[in-house]
């Protein structure tokens, strides 16, 4: 298997743009999670689907994020408009279910200038 | 809410052993995991406890005391390639589902 899928690896926007980060998790896996990682904050959770339904979107910070599964082997997350402190690392994961270990993509790495 | 504490750094030799604590305070704890994360890299899972005591796998092992909210993990005969974050993460009820909370993470640094 090719693992879990994200793109783009890099972007680099300006303030006020909109961004759309893209995953494909390991196919089979019901579980899918979107993190951001900082230096400052650490791993954060930003949603959580199970069976392609949002289960829990505490963590997504405000209204400029929004997340969707249409389909088993497609999520994207968008920020629209991005801000400068949403410069961060996004990973997409996945798992067999909410309770089993993850596997992580290899990142999005995200600069809003 | 959930609350994970892991030491920020740690520094050992190659070939030592260390030992990387985590205490965490949760509502319906269902498991934890440990991740290892290498510099510019995804986190990659190591381990998994549900049940109170020690999972060995290799030169890693892992315990879990739930009645104390205390896990640490133990890297044996350490190597050069074991620098790296420990992620410490939490199973717990959320949404009428279960998800984990990582921790802020370890920084292991092992020097020659």
């Amino acid at each position: 298997d090719a693992g879990v899928i994200q793109s783009p690896r890099h972007e680099v926007t300006e303030m006020g743009q909109e961004v759309t980060l893209r995953c494909k998790p390991i196919s089979g896996h019901n579980s899918l999670f979107w993190y951001r990682q900082t230096m400052m904050r650490g791993l954060e959770l930003l949603i959580y689907f199970n069976n392609n339904v949002p289960i829990d979107d505490s963590g997504m910070p405000e209204d400029r994020f929004s997340a969707k599964m249409p389909n088993a082997s497609f999520s994207t997350l968008k920020i629209q408009p991005s801000e400068p402190r949403d410069s961060a690392v996004y990973f997409c994961a996945s798992s067999l279910g909410p309770t089993e270990k993850q596997f992580f993509g290899p990142g999005t790495r995200l600069t809003v200038l | 809410g959930q609350n994970i504490d892991q030491p920020t750094e740690m520094t050992a030799t190659e070939g030592a052993i260390v030992q990387i604590n985590c205490t965490y305070q949760t509502s319906g704890f269902n498991g934890l995991f440990w991740y290892q994360q290498h510099a510019g890299e995804a986190p990659t899972f190591l381990s998994y406890n549900v049940l109170d005591g020690l999972e060995e796998k290799g030169r890693f092992s892992s315990f879990l005391s739930r009645s104390k909210g205390y896990s640490y993990l133990l890297l044996k005969e350490l190597q050069m390639k074991d620098s790296a974050s420990y992620l410490c993460a939490v199973g717990h009820a959320s949404g009428g589902s279960y998800i984990p909370t990582f921790g802020r993470g370890t920084s292991l640094i092992v020097h020659p």
